[in-house]
């Protein structure tokens, strides 16, 4: 069955260093999707993808954040100058096409800022 | 006010019985809802769906249940297994004025836990 696959699984880096997230979407969908779940709280929208540009963006994505799809298969997400409260777990997601309400996540990507 | 809320943190089940986990939500518009099962250090996965045209959805043991008038739903497992022991989030696509967008609302989760 075909998934969403990140990597890396997990990443410790120190507080101030940028941080690429790495992502492969399910091969024949047309939106992409990051989402993160800060330890304890609620799984949270951060950004969609679609012809290779932003349709939607969450306040928590700002300046910091990043997206980019380099080539046909490759969606990442780079963090600039990572905070301590970025720790979080990122989940990469894509959908077949804009009527499809089903979105499928990844495993996530574990992310510790010391 | 776009939000969905699962206000049961924790729901512990004897293995074989019926499992009800419950979701609330403000925007009457949502037109679609989702839930996701996630097992600890993974990624949510999809579990079943429901239109808001429908009231009931069924996909073999899970049954999602939707009552429009009081914005709720239901997600029922039976019979519950051990290893049905998940999270368990409520989900719905964020609404704006082009319609229902791909981005989705999420609940807190509530953790099942079934026992043999």
């Amino acid at each position: 069955e075909p998934e969403v696959t990140q990597t890396p699984s997990h990443q410790v880096t120190q507080m101030g260093q940028e941080v690429i997230l790495r992502c492969v979407p399910i091969s024949n969908h047309l939106y992409f999707y990051w989402y993160r779940q800060i330890l304890g709280q609620k799984v949270e929208f951060l950004v969609s993808f679609y012809n290779n540009e932003i349709s939607e963006k969450s306040e928590i994505f700002d300046d910091q954040f990043s997206v980019e799809r380099p080539d046909g298969s490759n969606f990442t997400l780079k963090i600039r100058s990572t905070k301590l409260e970025d720790s979080a777990m990122y989940f990469c997601a894509s959908k077949s096409d804009r009527s499809g309400n089903t979105i499928y996540f990844g495993e996530g990507s574990w992310l510790t800022v010391v | 006010d776009q939000q969905v809320k699962q206000n049961s943190p924790s729901l512990s089940v004897q293995e074989g019985r019926i499992s009800i986990l419950n979701c609330d939500y403000t925007n009457s518009m949502f037109d679609y809802f989702l839930w996701y099962k996630k097992y600890p250090a993974e990624g949510p996965t999809f579990l079943i769906s429901i239109s808001s045209i429908k009231d009931k959805n069924e996909d073999g043991r899970f049954t999602v249940f939707l009552n429009k008038s009081a914005k709720h739903l239901s997600l029922h497992i039976v019979p519950s297994q051990p290893g049905d022991s998940a999270v368990y989030f409520c989900a719905a696509p964020f609404m704006n004025y082009g319609g229902s967008q791909g981005n989705l609302i999420f609940g807190k989760g509530t953790k099942l836990s079934v026992k043999p």
